[in-house]
């Protein structure tokens, strides 16, 4: 079975902190994708790659960095983490092009205090 | 722009209640139309894609249609454990093909 993993479920972190969120998948999927989900506000794609070591700002950028240097492995990082950047955070990943759709992996509940 | 727009926000049923769920969606060229599935606390399962007008895919009890306009999720004597949020998305099919997704339904299936 196709799998997207995240690696924690569950974070809480300090205001201030710098956050790493990694994501790996083992579908040899070209495109990786960073989202944040907040209720009422839907899915918001924060940046994607379509390859190694390349990556795209989606519509949310802000506060966020990414870094792929290896096909299967995507990170997001929060370079110095706030508390309005409590969400639950979804990696996803794809073939080029999507014609398939995503691969969700479970979600990263973080909460900044 | 290209947007997709689902309804209802919230669908409260009674079991064996059947209803549909919309999707639809305002997109230059549609290359596809996807649904997923998002319990509590977890990411979104695929459910189905549609790529043209007039198909249709069923898993049990869901049903997906797809118009030119728009998808309904039909769901057919659900049980609580339909319960959950329904996410559609559409791709254009552009160079690689961000979906754009739509804010889902939330679904409550009532014993």
């Amino acid at each position: 079975d196709v799998k997207v993993t995240q690696s924690s479920r569950y974070l809480v972190k300090r205001t201030g902190e710098k956050v790493f969120l990694e994501c790996v998948q083992d579908m040899d999927h070209e495109n990786m994708f960073w989202y944040r989900q907040d209720p009422g506000l839907g899915l918001r794609l924060i940046y994607f790659s379509y390859d190694v070591k390349m990556k795209e700002k989606g519509d949310i950028p802000e506060g966020y960095s990414v870094s792929r240097e290896k096909k299967e492995r995507f990170s997001l990082i929060l370079e110095s983490a706030s508390t309005n950047q409590t969400s639950m955070y979804l990696c996803a990943s794809s073939s080029s092009p999507a014609g398939s759709g995503y691969t969700f992996g479970s979600g990263t509940r973080l909460t900044v205090v | 722009e290209d947007q997709v727009t689902q309804s209802p926000e919230a669908l409260r049923l009674q079991e064996g209640e059947s209803s549909s769920l919309n999707c639809s969606y305002t997109v230059s060229g549609l290359r596809g139309l996807f649904w997923y599935r998002q319990d509590p606390g977890k990411g979104p399962e695929f459910l189905f894609t549609l790529y043209s007008a007039g198909e249709e895919k069923e898993k049990e009890r869901l049903k997906a249609t797809l118009t030119k306009k728009e998808s309904f999720l039909h769901i057919t004597a659900p049980k609580p454990e339909d319960s959950a949020t329904y996410l559609c998305a559409v791709w254009d099919g552009g160079s690689q093909g961000n979906l754009i997704f739509g804010k889902g339904t939330k679904l409550s299936v009532k014993p």
